[in-house]
């Protein structure tokens, strides 16, 4: 069936980069996503990559697919307190039903 | 562009009580999506709206939960009776038509149920 998995948690001091692992199992993904969710608030779309891309960088994000394996990754450079938050990724399957499947979130502290 | 609202941001009830939640989408949204969140858990896709008419709600406890969208715009979220195990944080979201593939999401509201 369809599963999302990614690292429970993730700890970096500030200035460092961060990167967090996702592994999916629906080979018929046609996008995946970044979201953030920071204490208290909804979830904010960070960023997205179409499956034929590779890679797709937006400022201080990196975003990395590998296809082969069923792994993306996000990259963020020159991590910030204000980048401390719980990151999901989710992927859309080729189906017409517009359905994200989720994974249970990392929570990334970053310390000073 | 104003974001997604909902109302109230939280609640909390006793068990077996009856509770509503309110959504607006961002304007010219025609999908509406509502969603669950528990506490340490990715959210859970409780009903999916295309416009007024359901989509998606195969993971929607339709005993004690109903949602409707009647013009197609504002939505409606409602649980009666409420059990312990429906604390969590309800989430709205919506999409466009031209890109269904970015959901934007309002910031939930958290239920207690005591």
């Amino acid at each position: 069936g369809e599963d999302v998995e990614q690292s429970l948690f993730l700890s970096v001091r500030e200035g460092d980069s961060s990167v967090i692992n996702c592994t999916y199992t629906d080979s018929s993904s046609t996008y995946l996503y970044w979201y953030k969710q920071e204490p208290g608030a909804g979830l904010q779309l960070l960023t997205y990559i179409f499956s034929n891309m590779d890679m797709k960088q937006d400022q201080r994000l990196t975003v990395l697919l590998n296809k082969k394996d069923k792994h993306l990754s996000l990259r963020i450079a020159d991590t910030q307190t204000g980048d401390s938050a719980i990151y999901f990724c989710a992927e859309k399957n080729a189906g017409n039903n517009r359905k994200l499947i989720w994974g249970l979130g990392t929570s990334l502290a970053v310390n000073p | 562009e104003a974001g997604v609202a909902q109302s109230p941001r939280y609640k909390i009830i006793e068990k077996r009580q009856s509770v509503a939640f309110w959504c607006n989408p961002i304007s010219g949204h025609a999908t509406l999506y509502w969603y669950q969140q528990i506490l340490g858990q990715g959210p859970k896709l409780l009903i999916q709206f295309q416009n007024n008419g359901v989509v998606d709600d195969s993971q929607l406890p339709k005993d004690r939960f109903s949602a409707e969208r009647l013009k197609g715009v504002d939505s409606t979220l409602k649980i009666q009776p409420a059990k312990l195990e429906d604390s969590a944080v309800y989430l709205c979201a919506s999409s466009t038509d031209s890109k269904p593939y970015e959901q934007y999401f309002g910031p939930g509201t958290r239920l207690t149920v005591t």
